[in-house]
Formats: C-alpha cells, structure tokens, sequence
C-alpha cells in the first residue's frame, strides 16, 4: 500500500489566494482527519469524516475552510481567501474507523506558506 | 473530556543514556494510549499504543511505555538513547463515544535531542 498521499508537498502563495490541499487516504480506511501543525498551537485537528461524511467540523479556524470528502478516496481542504497566519503544515490522516483502539496512518504532509 | 499533557517540550540526552518522555492524560473513561513519533518533514508514526491487557507495551525501535491508571500517566521509555531516535514525540488519547470516537486527543510534543 502506498500510504494516505497528499498533494501538493510544498505550497508557497499569496495573501488573498485561494489553496486546495488534496488527500487520498488508505484504501479500505472509513475514516479521515485533517490536522494542521503549528508551532504555536501543535498539532489541531480541523475536522474528520466517518464513511465520507463530516463528523466534527469544530476546528475548522472560520469560514475560510472548507473540506470535502466525495468519495471514500480523496478528501480536500480548501481555504479560501488565504491569509499568512494560514501557514502551517497540513496533515491527513486515515484509519479504519469503528473503535477508538483504530491507529491513525499518517500522509507525508502539506507544507503551506502564505505570503 | 479527554486530554493529553506532556511535561517538557525538550528533551535532551546523551548516546547511551536513558530517554524518559513525560505524558498525563485525562479521560472520564478507560482510555486507549498512543505514542507517535515525526521525524523531520515527515508525517506521525505510531511508536506503541496501550488498549487493554498487559500495561507494559513495547514499540518499535526498543521504546516502552507503561500505563500507570492510578497515576493517570502513560511515560514512554528507552533504555540506550541512539542518535536515530532524536525527532519529536506526541502522546495521544482517543476520544470514547460520540463524535469522538476513533478521534485521537494530542500533546504539544516533546522534541528529544540525543547529543553524541
């Protein structure tokens, strides 16, 4: 298995931009997380989904985020207008859901920058 | 509510020597207990994690941690700290019921350096 991918790896933009991070999870994984890593706040987790469909979305920072999960392979989250406070790295992370003993596969990470 | 508090953000130790890594959770249920490790510009990994059974468990790359309920700590440990293992290390608690099942609670990290 290849691992959850996320795409893009690096992410350098402007203030005002809009920013789409891609997520493909494990297959078979019915869950998926989106954290955002920062030195200031550590690792936050911005919203997750049970078989496609959000779960908790109470960590998303403000109605700048968004995140979709159409199908059960691939998950975006997008923040639009950006802003430089936004730069962070962002995690997706997949598991097959149902108790709380599941471990959590994490991807490689996103690595934005906003100027 | 569950919650994880890990003493020290930095960690330093000789080659050789012990690593201590400090983590307190809090959980108004049984909880289950995950050690993750990132090295540089990677994502977590899981070192060990503690569900049931047994409250000594043993990881990958010689760590330990053992559950201790009435001190409500989840401490992981290496006897010979090598130069490899200098990266950052996040406690974990997973969320019971609800909208927080399967959802993991996290510390803010303790950086281990190992100092040659």
């Amino acid at each position: 298995d290849a691992g959850v991918i996320q795409s893009p790896r690096h992410e350098v933009t402007e203030m005002g931009q809009e920013v789409t991070l891609r997520c493909k999870p494990i297959s078979g994984h019915n869950s998926l997380f989106w954290y955002r890593q920062t030195m200031m706040r550590g690792l936050e987790l911005l919203i997750y989904f049970n078989n496609n469909v959000p779960i908790d979305d109470s960590g998303m920072p403000e109605d700048r985020f968004s995140a979709k999960m159409p199908n059960a392979s691939f998950s975006t989250l997008k923040i639009q207008p950006s802003e430089p406070r936004d730069s962070a790295v962002y995690f997706c992370a997949s598991t097959k859901g149902g108790t709380g003993a599941n471990v959590l596969t994490f991807g490689a990470g996103s690595r934005l920058t906003v100027l | 509510a569950q919650s994880v508090t890990q003493l020290g953000s930095h960690v330093s130790v000789s080659e050789g020597a012990l690593v201590l890594l400090r983590c307190n959770y809090s959980s108004s249920v049984p909880p289950y207990l995950f050690w993750y490790v990132q090295y540089p510009n990677q994502g977590l990994q899981l070192l060990l994690k503690y569900t049931t059974g047994a409250t000594l468990v043993k990881g990958i790359n010689g760590f330990e941690a053992e559950f201790k309920k009435s001190e409500t700590s989840f401490h992981l440990t290496k006897p010979s700290a090598h130069m490899s293992d200098a990266a950052e290390y996040f406690c974990a608690v997973s969320g019971f019921r609800g909208s927080t099942l399967g959802r993991l609670y996290f510390g803010r990290g303790t950086q281990l350096t190992v100092w040659p």
